[in-house]
């Protein structure tokens, strides 16, 4: 089993629809989750960062962390054609250790 | 805002060469990393620095690898002897209490 799972897609909806993304992962010790968008032919950019099980909102995105089911997920709202990226999971044990990623979901909002 | 900057963005080197890729860290951050990403895979974890040595590496960080933070600002990874399968996106990042950041990365293509 990989340690972290995440359907590659790709995704695309209309402008406006309600996105969700959606990554699971096998280890237990991991505690701090990540969400990044990555454009073509740059890097990881940071978008959403939870420690441990819950929610956080900023702005259109959200972020949930279900620690009991070894799922995250990444819900952004009145989605935008800016928001056409490819998004990536991440998590690590602890604050400062490595990051393992999932595969990344190419996603397009069509105008 | 602050950022993490990678030099050059593009290098190209004969197999078998050495290469030194650059970066500069975002300068309050006291952990730094490099990862890379070959097209279409994951982004893979390399390895970490903290306090002047390695603080955790990857298999695939072997012998023909190495970090250095030569001064107060800069971190490098040189590959001595290149192969073909070296050929990929290498990603910079520093975090530490906060969540890792990274640059643009550095296209490696090995001929």
């Amino acid at each position: 089993q990989k340690e972290v799972e995440q359907d590659p897609g790709p995704l695309s909806v209309p402008e406006g629809a309600i996105v969700s993304l959606n990554c699971t992962y096998s280890n237990s010790a991991f505690q701090y989750f990540m969400w990044y968008r990555q454009y073509s032919r740059k890097g990881p950019e940071l978008l959403m960062y939870t420690y441990s099980s819950g929610n956080k909102e900023d702005g259109r995105f959200t972020a949930q962390v279900d620690k009991s089911s070894k799922y995250i997920s990444l819900f952004i709202r009145d989605s935008q054609p800016s928001d056409s990226a490819t998004y990536l999971c991440a998590m690590s044990p602890q604050g400062a250790q490595k990051l393992v990623f999932g595969q990344g979901t190419r996603l397009t909002i069509n105008p | 805002e602050p950022e993490v900057t990678q030099t050059p963005s593009h290098q190209v080197t004969q197999m078998g060469q050495e290469v030194i890729l650059r970066c500069v860290p975002i300068s309050n951050h006291l952990y730094f990393y490099w990862y890379r990403q070959i097209l279409g895979q994951k982004v893979e974890f390399l390895v970490s620095f903290y306090n002047n040595e390695i603080s955790e590496k990857s298999e695939i960080f072997d012998d023909q690898f190495s970090v250095e933070r030569p001064d107060g600002s800069n971190f490098t990874l040189k590959i001595r002897s290149t192969k073909l399968e070296d050929s990929a996106m290498y990603f910079c990042a520093s975090g530490g209490d906060q969540p890792q950041h990274f640059g643009d990365g550095t296209r490696l293509s090995i001929l």
